[in-house]
């Protein structure tokens, strides 16, 4: 099924440990999109890339970083993992203006012990 | 700086209407939008509309806005159990990526 691809689905860290989180889409879209979701706080963006080559800070792009890989690409890094950053990260993509609304991947669930 | 408001929950019984409520302060919000989340699960898009509509109509599902109060509400008619899950309403304004609130979770009694 078409859609936003997200790996791994759960990951518990050590601090300090590093990962990177992984999203494809097939869809074609242009802009893709790093969320994360904490309790009482709604989807604050950390990244997003509007087009392949370009990526911008969101509102709380503090210990990550990210890579648009190409188009169909654009992973998340954790270089020195926080307690603070355990949390349910969301990937998305959509259209160049994204209008129509975005298309979420299902999520990776992780813990920072 | 834009902002977006929900109630954190709503119960309601199987077949009465929901209604869910949400404030945007940015009048500069082009369209607004409905997300689903169910449990373990990503967003789901209901339904958005632009914000030079005041009403939107998708089978059970009626969004309001009132861009005079900077304020969209999302009515679910027959409410089923089927649709317990968090809901989510969005807002874009110009270039920015869509902006949240925190969600409002809506259990269904049966």
């Amino acid at each position: 099924n078409a859609g936003v691809t997200q790996t791994p689905k759960f990951q518990v860290l050590k601090t300090g440990q590093s990962m990177t989180l992984q999203c494809a889409q097939d869809m074609n879209h242009n802009s893709m999109y790093w969320y994360r979701q904490d309790p009482g706080m709604g989807l604050r963006l950390i990244y997003y890339s509007a087009s392949e080559g370009t990526t911008d800070k969101g509102e709380v792009p503090n210990g990550y970083n990210v890579s648009r890989l190409n188009k169909r690409e654009f992973s998340l890094r954790l270089e020195s993992a926080a307690p603070s950053q355990t949390s349910v990260y969301f990937c998305a993509s959509s259209e160049a203006r994204g209008l129509d609304g975005y298309t979420f991947g299902s999520g990776t669930r992780l813990t920072v012990v | 700086g834009e902002d977006v408001e929900q109630s954190l929950f709503l119960s309601v019984r199987e077949g009465d209407s929901s209604v869910i409520n949400c404030t945007y302060t940015d009048s500069s919000s082009t369209y607004l939008y409905w997300y689903k989340q169910e449990p373990g699960a990503g967003l789901q898009l209901l339904t958005y509309i632009f914000s030079n509509m005041d009403m939107k109509q998708d089978q059970r599902l009626t969004v309001l806005l009132n861009k005079k109060d900077k304020h969209l509400s999302l009515r679910i008619a027959d409410t089923q159990t089927g649709d317990s899950a968090i809901y989510f309403c969005a807002e874009k304004a110009g270039r920015r990526a869509l902006t949240f609130g925190s969600g409002t979770r809506l259990q269904v009694q049966p």
